[in-house]
């Protein structure tokens, strides 16, 4: 089945800087991917909708200057945060919408944990 | 407001014995409706899916869930529960935007535990 590639899985990051998280369609096209953020109450937050050469489209109360995406090609799409602070330690996972029949992919996630 | 909602924040059911895990939607339209189940430290899985017909939809690990329009529920179930079971089920509601992106939108999970 098709494979949406998370990256990295773990990371760990001082106050003030950014990270960068990847998501990759593997073995398939996705014009749109999608940005969720999970709370330790488990609860998954839509955060923005990434689409393949325009800007994202972010849902209310999340920050786009904070949270920076980039959906450059069909199979990759980077979420940013930008100085991080402990606040945005959390689950992150993307998934990605096949293009020719619009099933929808998940990533395994990433957790953020800011110092 | 469209949303979905999951009564129960956990379900305990001993292994062997039926699951039944709650989830009702209230959207303007049709609904499109999803199952995904999460594992510890995983992205989430597709168990199964309502967009038309049947009302009892049958999924991924014997899972099945029923859409019952009257009542806008649309619960998840198994007649005989394992121990592998064990995870956290969320419930999604499609958003249409008439040609618009649809955006998924997530009831905010429930965690199954199955005790042997």
């Amino acid at each position: 089945g098709a494979v949406v590639s998370q990256h990295p899985s773990r990371v760990i990051c001082k106050s003030g800087t950014s990270v960068k998280i990847e998501c990759r369609s593997l073995d398939f096209q996705a014009t749109t991917m999608f940005w969720y953020r999970q709370f330790p109450k488990k609860s998954l937050m839509l955060m923005a909708t990434s689409n393949e050469g325009s800007k994202a489209t972010y849902e209310q109360g999340v920050e786009k200057d904070k949270f920076l995406i980039n959906h450059a090609s069909l199979t990759l799409s980077t979420l940013t945060v930008t100085s991080a602070h402990p606040e945005d330690s959390s689950f992150y996972i993307c998934s990605a919408r096949e293009t020719s029949n619009e099933k929808l992919f998940f990533g395994s996630g990433t957790q953020l944990s800011v110092l | 407001a469209q949303s979905v909602a999951q009564p129960e924040d956990q379900v305990n059911v001993a292994e062997g014995n039926p699951l039944t895990v709650k989830c009702t939607y209230s959207v303007s339209g049709n609904p499109y409706l999803f199952w995904y189940v999460q594992y510890p430290n995983r992205g989430l899985q597709f168990l199964l899916k309502y967009i038309t017909g049947d009302n009892l939809v049958k999924g991924s690990y014997g899972f099945e869930a029923e859409f019952n329009k009257s009542q806008t529920s649309f619960h998840l179930k198994k007649p005989s529960a394992l121990v592998s079971d064990s995870a956290l089920y969320f419930c999604a509601v499609r958003l249409l935007y008439g040609g618009a992106t649809n955006k998924l939108i997530f009831g905010t999970g429930t965690l199954l535990a199955v005790q042997p």
